[in-house]
Protein backbone atom coordinates (compact mmCIF):
# COMPACT_ATOMS: atom_id res chain seq x y z
CA UNK A 1 0.00 0.00 0.00
CA UNK A 2 1.10 3.65 -0.48
CA UNK A 3 2.64 5.48 2.39
CA UNK A 4 2.89 9.67 2.82
CA UNK A 5 5.39 10.77 4.85
CA UNK A 6 4.94 14.50 5.25
CA UNK A 7 7.20 17.06 6.89
CA UNK A 8 8.07 18.62 8.98
CA UNK A 9 5.01 17.58 11.46
CA UNK A 10 4.37 20.98 12.68
CA UNK A 11 5.59 24.42 11.86
CA UNK A 12 5.58 27.52 13.82
CA UNK A 13 6.41 30.48 11.67
CA UNK A 14 6.32 34.21 12.10
CA UNK A 15 3.97 36.12 10.19
CA UNK A 16 5.55 37.06 6.63
CA UNK A 17 8.05 34.48 6.87
CA UNK A 18 7.55 31.91 3.92
CA UNK A 19 7.68 28.32 4.67
CA UNK A 20 7.74 25.06 3.10
CA UNK A 21 5.90 21.79 3.71
CA UNK A 22 7.19 18.59 1.87
CA UNK A 23 5.44 15.05 1.14
CA UNK A 24 7.10 12.16 -0.11
CA UNK A 25 5.16 9.09 -1.22
CA UNK A 26 6.97 5.22 -0.98
CA UNK A 27 5.37 4.77 -4.61
CA UNK A 28 4.95 6.75 -7.96
CA UNK A 29 2.45 9.24 -7.34
CA UNK A 30 -0.08 9.28 -9.86
CA UNK A 31 -1.94 12.26 -8.89
CA UNK A 32 -1.19 14.23 -5.37
CA UNK A 33 -3.46 16.60 -3.47
CA UNK A 34 -3.15 18.96 -1.15
CA UNK A 35 -5.93 20.11 1.50
CA UNK A 36 -6.08 22.38 4.50
CA UNK A 37 -8.02 21.41 7.07
CA UNK A 38 -8.84 23.80 10.39
CA UNK A 39 -9.04 21.63 13.70
CA UNK A 40 -12.26 19.85 13.86
CA UNK A 41 -13.57 20.83 10.06
CA UNK A 42 -13.39 19.07 6.93
CA UNK A 43 -10.84 19.55 4.20
CA UNK A 44 -10.80 22.26 1.69
CA UNK A 45 -9.46 21.30 -1.78
CA UNK A 46 -6.45 23.46 -2.48
CA UNK A 47 -4.49 21.89 -5.67
CA UNK A 48 -3.89 18.86 -7.47
CA UNK A 49 -0.87 17.97 -9.35
CA UNK A 50 -0.50 15.10 -12.00
CA UNK A 51 2.47 15.54 -13.85
CA UNK A 52 6.31 15.27 -13.32
CA UNK A 53 8.01 19.08 -13.22
CA UNK A 54 4.08 20.33 -12.48
CA UNK A 55 3.42 23.24 -10.75
CA UNK A 56 0.30 25.30 -9.73
CA UNK A 57 -0.25 28.55 -7.52
CA UNK A 58 -3.34 29.99 -6.01
CA UNK A 59 -2.88 33.37 -4.14
CA UNK A 60 0.16 33.08 -2.11
CA UNK A 61 0.70 29.47 -2.09
CA UNK A 62 2.61 26.97 -4.75
CA UNK A 63 2.76 23.44 -5.05
CA UNK A 64 5.27 21.34 -7.17
CA UNK A 65 5.32 17.79 -8.52
CA UNK A 66 9.01 16.30 -9.07
CA UNK A 67 9.77 14.85 -12.33
CA UNK A 68 10.03 11.38 -10.40
CA UNK A 69 6.21 11.96 -9.12
CA UNK A 70 7.60 10.89 -5.87
CA UNK A 71 7.53 14.35 -3.63
CA UNK A 72 5.47 17.46 -3.29
CA UNK A 73 6.37 20.80 -1.61
CA UNK A 74 3.82 23.07 -0.40
CA UNK A 75 5.19 26.69 -0.58
CA UNK A 76 3.73 29.92 0.98
CA UNK A 77 4.81 33.10 0.55
CA UNK A 78 4.57 35.89 3.30
CA UNK A 79 2.16 33.63 5.70
CA UNK A 80 -0.65 35.11 7.09
CA UNK A 81 -2.85 34.18 10.18
CA UNK A 82 -5.28 33.08 7.80
CA UNK A 83 -2.42 30.43 6.49
CA UNK A 84 -2.79 28.68 10.15
CA UNK A 85 -3.76 25.15 9.72
CA UNK A 86 -3.58 21.55 9.29
CA UNK A 87 -1.86 20.95 5.62
CA UNK A 88 -2.56 17.69 4.47
CA UNK A 89 -1.29 15.47 1.05
CA UNK A 90 -3.55 12.90 -0.41
CA UNK A 91 -2.52 10.63 -2.92
CA UNK A 92 -4.07 8.21 -6.02
CA UNK A 93 -1.92 5.04 -5.65
CA UNK A 94 -2.95 4.65 -9.67
CA UNK A 95 -4.34 6.60 -12.69
CA UNK A 96 -8.33 7.11 -12.29
CA UNK A 97 -7.73 5.77 -8.41
CA UNK A 98 -8.97 8.71 -6.77
CA UNK A 99 -12.20 7.34 -7.37
CA UNK A 100 -11.47 4.84 -4.86
CA UNK A 101 -10.32 7.10 -2.37
CA UNK A 102 -7.52 8.95 -1.08
CA UNK A 103 -4.29 7.58 0.76
CA UNK A 104 -3.63 10.60 2.90
CA UNK A 105 -0.67 11.58 5.02
CA UNK A 106 -0.41 12.20 8.98
CA UNK A 107 -0.79 16.17 7.95
CA UNK A 108 1.49 19.12 8.77
CA UNK A 109 0.30 21.71 11.41
CA UNK A 110 1.07 25.41 10.96
CA UNK A 111 1.16 27.68 13.36
CA UNK A 112 1.95 31.55 12.41
CA UNK A 113 2.81 33.60 15.15
CA UNK A 114 1.71 37.29 14.78
CA UNK B 1 -19.63 25.72 2.10
CA UNK B 2 -18.22 22.66 -0.03
CA UNK B 3 -21.46 21.16 -1.27
CA UNK B 4 -21.18 17.76 0.89
CA UNK B 5 -23.14 18.55 4.20
CA UNK B 6 -23.04 16.15 7.19
CA UNK B 7 -25.59 16.04 10.12
CA UNK B 8 -24.83 15.82 13.38
CA UNK B 9 -21.69 17.74 13.47
CA UNK B 10 -21.42 16.45 17.44
CA UNK B 11 -22.84 13.22 18.48
CA UNK B 12 -22.05 11.48 22.42
CA UNK B 13 -23.36 8.34 22.36
CA UNK B 14 -23.04 5.24 24.75
CA UNK B 15 -21.76 1.73 23.96
CA UNK B 16 -25.48 0.02 23.72
CA UNK B 17 -26.53 2.75 21.64
CA UNK B 18 -27.63 3.13 17.94
CA UNK B 19 -26.90 6.18 16.13
CA UNK B 20 -26.80 7.00 12.56
CA UNK B 21 -24.18 9.48 10.83
CA UNK B 22 -25.87 11.18 7.67
CA UNK B 23 -24.12 12.50 4.62
CA UNK B 24 -25.37 14.77 1.57
CA UNK B 25 -23.58 16.00 -1.75
CA UNK B 26 -25.51 18.45 -3.79
CA UNK B 27 -22.68 18.45 -6.62
CA UNK B 28 -23.76 15.73 -8.58
CA UNK B 29 -21.16 13.58 -7.79
CA UNK B 30 -21.39 9.55 -8.27
CA UNK B 31 -18.95 8.04 -5.64
CA UNK B 32 -18.87 9.06 -1.60
CA UNK B 33 -16.84 8.12 0.83
CA UNK B 34 -16.72 7.57 4.33
CA UNK B 35 -13.16 8.47 6.19
CA UNK B 36 -12.17 8.32 10.00
CA UNK B 37 -9.71 10.79 11.49
CA UNK B 38 -8.38 9.88 14.66
CA UNK B 39 -5.48 12.05 16.52
CA UNK B 40 -2.33 11.49 15.75
CA UNK B 41 -3.10 9.24 12.51
CA UNK B 42 -3.59 9.56 8.86
CA UNK B 43 -7.10 9.82 7.89
CA UNK B 44 -8.37 6.12 6.76
CA UNK B 45 -10.71 5.22 4.03
CA UNK B 46 -13.69 3.37 5.85
CA UNK B 47 -16.14 2.81 2.93
CA UNK B 48 -16.48 3.51 -0.63
CA UNK B 49 -19.52 3.77 -2.56
CA UNK B 50 -19.35 4.10 -6.93
CA UNK B 51 -22.78 4.94 -8.22
CA UNK B 52 -24.54 3.76 -5.25
CA UNK B 53 -22.79 0.27 -5.24
CA UNK B 54 -19.77 -0.28 -2.35
CA UNK B 55 -16.82 -0.79 -3.74
CA UNK B 56 -14.44 -0.39 -0.92
CA UNK B 57 -14.44 -1.60 2.53
CA UNK B 58 -11.18 -1.39 4.42
CA UNK B 59 -11.51 -4.07 7.29
CA UNK B 60 -14.25 -1.62 8.82
CA UNK B 61 -15.68 -3.57 11.79
CA UNK B 62 -19.27 -4.70 11.85
CA UNK B 63 -20.44 -2.27 14.60
CA UNK B 64 -19.95 0.02 11.22
CA UNK B 65 -22.52 -0.53 8.22
CA UNK B 66 -22.74 2.29 5.52
CA UNK B 67 -26.06 2.79 3.74
CA UNK B 68 -25.74 4.61 0.25
CA UNK B 69 -29.86 4.62 -0.70
CA UNK B 70 -28.75 6.83 -3.51
CA UNK B 71 -26.11 8.77 -5.60
CA UNK B 72 -26.53 12.00 -3.11
CA UNK B 73 -27.46 10.64 0.10
CA UNK B 74 -24.74 8.15 2.58
CA UNK B 75 -25.21 7.32 5.50
CA UNK B 76 -22.94 5.35 8.36
CA UNK B 77 -25.14 3.54 11.03
CA UNK B 78 -23.17 3.04 14.27
CA UNK B 79 -24.20 0.04 16.73
CA UNK B 80 -22.17 -0.84 19.95
CA UNK B 81 -19.37 1.37 19.27
CA UNK B 82 -16.11 1.18 21.36
CA UNK B 83 -14.32 4.45 22.95
CA UNK B 84 -11.52 3.77 20.77
CA UNK B 85 -13.98 4.79 18.04
CA UNK B 86 -14.14 8.34 19.26
CA UNK B 87 -13.04 10.14 16.17
CA UNK B 88 -13.75 12.89 13.40
CA UNK B 89 -15.78 11.00 10.85
CA UNK B 90 -15.74 12.59 7.47
CA UNK B 91 -17.68 11.90 4.52
CA UNK B 92 -16.49 13.15 1.11
CA UNK B 93 -17.63 12.84 -2.83
CA UNK B 94 -16.17 12.89 -6.03
CA UNK B 95 -16.75 12.27 -10.12
CA UNK B 96 -15.96 8.78 -10.55
CA UNK B 97 -13.94 9.87 -13.39
CA UNK B 98 -12.47 12.91 -11.52
CA UNK B 99 -9.76 12.30 -9.06
CA UNK B 100 -10.46 15.06 -6.80
CA UNK B 101 -12.56 14.77 -3.66
CA UNK B 102 -14.82 17.55 -1.77
CA UNK B 103 -15.09 16.87 2.09
CA UNK B 104 -17.91 17.67 4.59
CA UNK B 105 -17.56 19.77 7.57
CA UNK B 106 -17.08 15.81 9.62
CA UNK B 107 -19.14 14.69 12.45
CA UNK B 108 -17.37 14.54 16.02
CA UNK B 109 -18.32 11.34 17.39
CA UNK B 110 -17.39 10.52 21.33
CA UNK B 111 -18.34 6.88 22.97
CA UNK B 112 -18.50 6.65 26.32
Amino acid sequence: SQELEQSPQSLIVQEGKNLTINCTSSKTLYGLYWYKQKYGEGLIFLMMLQKGGEEKSHEKITAKLDEKKQQSSLHITASQPSHAGIYLCGAASYSGGGADGLTFGKGTHLIIQP
Amino acid sequence: ETGVTQTPRHLVMGMTNKKSLKCEQHLGHNAMYWYKQSAKKPLELMFVYNFKEQTENNSVPSRFSPECPNSSHLFLHLHTLQPEDSALYLCASSQVDHDTIYFGEGSWLTVV
